[in-house]
């Protein structure tokens, strides 16, 4: 398995507060990701980094911010959250290979409870 | 932009039966496309790929997909259903860069013992 790891797994927060999620990874790849996963929309991209302080927005980023000031980690934050990002969230990474295509791996997912 | 449709949000074959789960994709050029699958409160796991060098691509647990340009498809099969593969299937379509994937909607698959 690839060397990703997500914390914290578990949150509970209330509305309003701030969140950060934290990805790590141990495996040096160039991209790293943000998703979050929803009932009946699969896998929406938050935010992508393709290098330290280098990130783009995704499908859903409104409400959300990254940071990554270190190869290894890769930071999702809510300024503010709402019920409405009560999800789970999934870290990916991928790099390069020979045929112009990356392989996205996956981090074990932090399940965010907005009250 | 990338898309990806999966049909049938629910499939539920019988043990020993052939799985077929669906996939659809939308892309001016060939893609890159892939199949993860995802057990119960665990995040997504390879299953295979599809990179242009052979149509027919196999991967782990049995599982293998044909890619169909005529029919932009890549369907996944596997002859023989064991109750471990209940879990849910999502395909994806990467974009010309390699480096965003756009998922379907996922198809849970049962197994019926």
């Amino acid at each position: 398995d690839a060397g990703i790891t997500q914390s914290p797994r578990h949150k509970v927060t209330e509305t309003g507060t701030p969140v950060t999620l934290r990805c790590h990874q141990t495996e040096n790849h160039r991209y790293m990701y943000w998703y979050r996963q929803d009932p009946g929309h699969g896998l929406r991209l938050i935010h992508y980094s393709y290098g330290v302080k280098d990130t783009d927005k995704g499908e859903v980023s409104d409400g959300y911010s990254v940071s990554r000031s270190k190869t290894e980690d890769f930071l999702l934050t809510l300024e503010s959250a709402t019920s409405s990002q009560t999800s789970v969230y999934f870290c990916a990474i991928s790099e390069l290979e020979s045929g112009g295509t990356d392989t996205q791996y996956f981090g074990p997912g932090t399940r965010l409870t907005v009250l | 932009a990338q898309s990806v449709t999966q049909l049938g949000s629910h499939v539920s074959v019988s043990e020993g039966a052939l799985v077929l789960l669906r996939c659809n994709y939308s892309s001016s050029v060939p893609p890159y496309l892939f199949w993860y699958v995802q057990y119960p409160n665990q995040g997504l796991q390879l299953l295979l790929k599809y990179t242009s060098a052979a149509t027919l691509v196999k991967g782990i647990n049995g599982f293998e997909a044909e890619f169909k340009k005529s029919e932009t498809s890549f369907h996944l099969t596997k002859p023989s259903a064991h109750m471990s593969d209940a879990a849910e299937y999502f395909c994806a379509v990467s974009d010309l860069n390699g480096n965003q994937f756009y998922f379907g909607t996922g198809t849970s698959l049962t197994v019926i013992p």
